[in-house]
């Protein structure tokens, strides 16, 4: 079955730019999301259809894509950013939901 | 405001049925476009993304899982229904509900989720 590939974990300091990859061979043809779950709570979306981010998120959360890889960014990473990060996509036939397989955002 | 209510029992016996019942409010599932997902999160690992229905009825569910996963709504009642058969002691996990917004194509995304519910699989 399809796959979105995450790295398991990516640590900054404050005020630094994070940067959270995903890979999967469909992603050139499908939207992307990201979301951010804190311990204990439900994920939040944070950007959706690629690039797109939802109103009350902060502008230093932004996405892109190229080819077969998505990129979250977070600009000016700030404490309250430590979470852990999905992306989540489609399969190439536009049938079924895909999980990444999560990234641990880490704030030094 | 869109509230999702996930409900259903904490423990299930290895091989029994699980059902699970997400109740919400601030939306109609006969609205063209909207959807309720659902997905689930063992203890400390990934989401995995399990099955959705659409206004339309249309419902799409998880190769790995399909064989045991059965989804329903209730649209006056504002209800969506997930079985899941054959419950194993690796299906733990917290199981949440989620709305899937009108737009743009299928199969979408999840813009609201509800808190979850835990769900422990033990004889």
């Amino acid at each position: 079955s399809y796959e979105l590939t995450q790295p398991p974990s990516v640590s900054v300091s404050p005020g630094q730019t994070a940067r959270i990859t995903c890979s999967g061979d469909a992603l050139p043809k499908q939207y992307a999301y990201w979301y951010q779950q804190k311990p204990g709570q439900a994920p939040v979306v944070v950007i959706y259809k690629d690039s797109e981010r939802p109103s009350g998120i902060p502008e230093r959360f932004s996405g892109s894509s190229s080819g077969t890889t998505l990129t979250l960014t977070i600009s000016g990473v700030q404490a309250e950013d430590e979470a852990d990060y999905y992306c989540q996509s489609a399969d190439s036939s536009v049938t079924y939901v895909v999980f990444g397989g999560g990234t641990k955002l880490t704030v030094l | 405001q869109i509230t999702l209510k996930e409900s259903g029992p904490t423990l299930v016996k290895p091989t029994q049925t699980l059902t699970l019942t997400c109740t919400f409010s601030g939306f109609s599932l006969s609205t063209s476009g909207v959807g309720v997902g659902w997905i689930r999160q063992p203890p400390g690992k990934a989401l995995e993304w399990l099955a959705l229905i659409y206004w339309d009825d249309d419902k799409r569910y998880s190769p790995s899982l399909k064989s045991r996963l059965t989804i329903t709504k209730d649209t006056s009642k504002n209800q969506v229904v997930l079985t899941m058969t054959n419950m194993d002691p690796v299906d733990t996990a917290t199981y949440y509900c989620a709305h899937r917004p009108g737009d743009g194509g299928k199969p979408g995304y999840f813009d609201l989720w509800g808190r979850g519910t835990l769900v422990t699989v033990s004889s």
